[in-house]
Order: structure tokens, then C-alpha cells, then sequence
């Protein structure tokens, strides 16, 4: 079956404006998190969703990140004001059931640059 | 808290040559470990994970880790490398009992020489 998708692959976008990115987990998938990844680092731990609620957003680095997944499915990270440092790949990825060790499928990523 | 440390950003083996990728954790309570590889510009892939069962796991495309307690160490190897194995390697720790949220080492590229 089709695996992670995020949309858009890449988004350029100019300092203090505001981005969504959209990623659509696995079918069935009831866990999703979002990661992010700066040059040369491995990915960085932002938000997790176990159905439509944040199971646990301790990873968010400021009130400028805010996600959303109101019907458990499709979620959405947003973030406003953007700055320079906000520029990295950001990863989606979906789990099947709420398990510990449960292997964590990720999608190729949308890369955002803040001009 | 937890973490993970990757000795070695860069690696560099002759193909057919064995593949050492070495990855130690702090974790105040037994955690769960995990191996994932990140081709160029592709998403990362699982290629094994040790959770508390046998502590040697096996993955796929012949690699293997050994999870040692006392060394607090899962380390990666495969015996003999493949041009198609260069990539990044990201080793992984989630708390057994915490958040699912998984803790990834800065990563290890590899690179294969013919």
C-alpha cells in the first residue's frame, strides 16, 4: 500500500511568513509524529499525535509550531512568524497501533527554506 | 534523559570489506534501540530494532546489531559491504514505558569504495 506522503516537497518561503505542511500517514496508522531534521544532524523529536490528540508536544520549540489532526488522520503542522533558524527538512511518520517498539514509517520529508 | 552517541560521522570501507557502525545510549530505565538507514533524498528506512527480546537482532539487507547492556552499546555490522549500502545510519532510543517518541543519534554516513 502507499506509505507516508508530505505535501509540499519543498517550500521557500520569506522571513515572519506562515507555512503549513501537510502529511498523510499510512492508511489504519492511528499514531503520527512529526521530526526535524537540520543539516548535518539527525532528526530532532517535535509532536506526536495518538488519534486526534497530542499525545505529547514536549519537542515543539516555541508557540510559533502548532500541529493539528482533527480526525485522526491527515495532520497538519503549522508554524507562524517564520525565521531563518526554522529552515530544515520536516519529517512525518505514522505507527499502526499504540505500541512502544511498533516500527515508525517515515515520509520523504518537506524541505522549507526561510529566506 | 536519553541519548544517543554515534562515534563516527564519517565511515569509509572497501566493498566486500566488513561494516562497523558503532552507537551507544544513556537511558536510566532498559529502552527500546533502533537502526535506520536515510538513502539521498529518501525517507528513513527501518533496518532493525531490539526490543528486549534476543539481544542480537538481525534486519534486512544482511545487517545485524548486537545490543550489550553493560557496554550500553547497539552497535551495526554487516560482514560485507555493497556499493548500495552507502548512506546515512541513524541509531535510535526510545524509553520503555515513556514517550514514543524516538531520540536519534547525529547519524554516520558511509561511504563504500569500489
Amino acid at each position: 500500500g502507499a506509505g507516508v506522503s508530505q505535501t509540499p516537497s519543498n517550500k521557500v518561503t520569506e522571513k515572519g511568513k506562515y507555512v503549513e505542511l501537510r502529511c498523510d500517514p499510512i492508511s489504519g496508522h492511528t499514531a503520527l509524529y512529526w521530526y526535524r531534521q537540520s543539516l548535518g544532524q539527525g532528526p530532532e523529536f517535535l509532536i506526536y499525535f495518538q488519534g486526534t490528540g497530542a499525545a505529547d508536544d514536549s519537542g515543539l520549540p516555541n508557540d510559533r509550531f502548532f500541529a493539528v489532526r482533527p480526525e485522526g488522520s491527515v495532520s497538519t503542522l503549522k508554524i507562524q512568524r517564520t525565521e531563518r533558524g526554522d529552515s530544515a527538512v520536516y519529517l512525518c511518520a505514522s505507527s499502526a497501533i499504540r505500541g512502544r517498539s511498533d516500527t515508525q514509517y517515515f515520509g520523504p520529508g518537506t524541505r522549507l527554506t526561510v529566506l | 534523559a536519553q541519548s544517543v552517541t554515534q562515534l563516527g560521522s564519517h565511515v569509509s570501507v572497501s566493498e566486500g570489506a566488513l561494516v562497523l557502525l558503532r552507537c551507544n545510549y544513556s537511558s536510566s530505565v532498559p529502552p527500546y534501540l533502533f537502526w535506520y538507514v536515510q538513502y539521498p533524498n529518501q525517507g528513513l528506512q527501518l533496518l532493525l530494532k531490539y526490543t528486549s527480546a534476543a539481544t542480537l537482532v538481525k534486519g534486512i539487507n544482511g545487517f545485524e546489531a548486537e545490543f550489550k547492556k553493560s557496554e550500553t552499546s547497539f552497535h551495526l555490522t554487516k560482514p560485507s559491504a555493497h556499493m548500495s549500502d552507502a548512506a546515512e545510519y541513524f541509531c535510535a532510543v526510545m524509553t520503555q514505558g515513556g514517550s514514543e517518541k524516538l531520540v536519534f543519534g547525529k547519524g554516520t554516513k558511509l561511504t563504500v569504495n569500489p
